[in-house]
């Protein structure tokens, strides 16, 4: 079964909007931390945000931000008044259990298209 | 301060061919992985070490080995290059007590 599901193979939005990329996991151990990464056509893995499964309040960065709904077990990352440079592909990952291993599961990414 | 470097960026095997991909991070991190990433399957753990002298399988582990003989740097080996063995290679590191991973440039490799 998949533990990290990103059902949007590809987004499109316009220059100066918001837009939300989804993320489900699945885990049952109750420590467990979300990420996600930007990866620009020129491929290197870029660290956005993260949340750990007990943090009572949604992470931000800047212009990002992540919805973190632990009942739904959704982790959207939120990008605000999108540039052209967020035109990359989106991956979300889950450290399942305690960090002293630190292991990721990574999703199957979403391709964002921001339109000038 | 380099971050995480990657050598070499981009290799071309022939099948039964063995190489090494060398990581090497200048950020005193314990931890280190390795992933490969194929088209629409996101990244897959290989192989990971949570300190000098250690080193833990991950999800994929068939046809690889690692060695982490100096804290700095986590080797990968493809002893009998395969075709499936066609991907890009990212290493990453982590420091103790930090969630983040960070990850080098990538190696691109092709097995013919």
């Amino acid at each position: 079964a998949q533990k990290i599901t990103q059902t949007q193979p590809g987004m499109f939005v316009q220059e100066k909007e918001a837009v939300t990329l989804d993320c489900t996991y699945d885990t049952s151990d109750p420590s467990y931390g979300l990420f996600w990464y930007k990866q620009p056509s020129s491929g290197e893995m870029i660290f956005l945000i993260y949340q750990g499964s007990y943090d009572q309040q949604n992470a931000t960065e800047g212009r990002y931000s992540l919805n973190f709904q632990k009942a739904r077990k959704s982790a959207n990352l939120v990008i605000s008044a999108s540039q052209l440079g967020d035109s990359a592909m989106y991956f979300c990952a889950m450290r399942e259990g305690p960090s002293n291993t630190g292991k990721l599961i990574f999703g199957q990414g979403t391709t964002l298209q921001v339109k000038p | 301060n380099a971050g995480v470097t990657q050598t070499p960026k981009f290799r071309v095997l022939k099948t039964g061919q063995s190489m090494t991909l060398l990581c090497a991070q200048d950020m005193n991190h314990e931890y280190m992985y390795w992933y490969r990433q194929d088209p629409g399957m996101g990244l897959r753990l290989i192989h990971y070490s949570v300190g000098e002298g250690t080193t833990a399988k991950g999800e994929v582990p068939d046809g690889y080995n690692v060695s982490r003989l100096k804290k700095q740097n986590f080797l990968l080996g493809l002893e009998s290059a395969a075709p499936s063995q066609t991907s890009v290679y990212f290493c990453a590191s982590r420091g103790t007590g930090q969630e983040t991973q960070y990850f080098g440039p990538g190696t691109r490799l092709l097995v013919l």
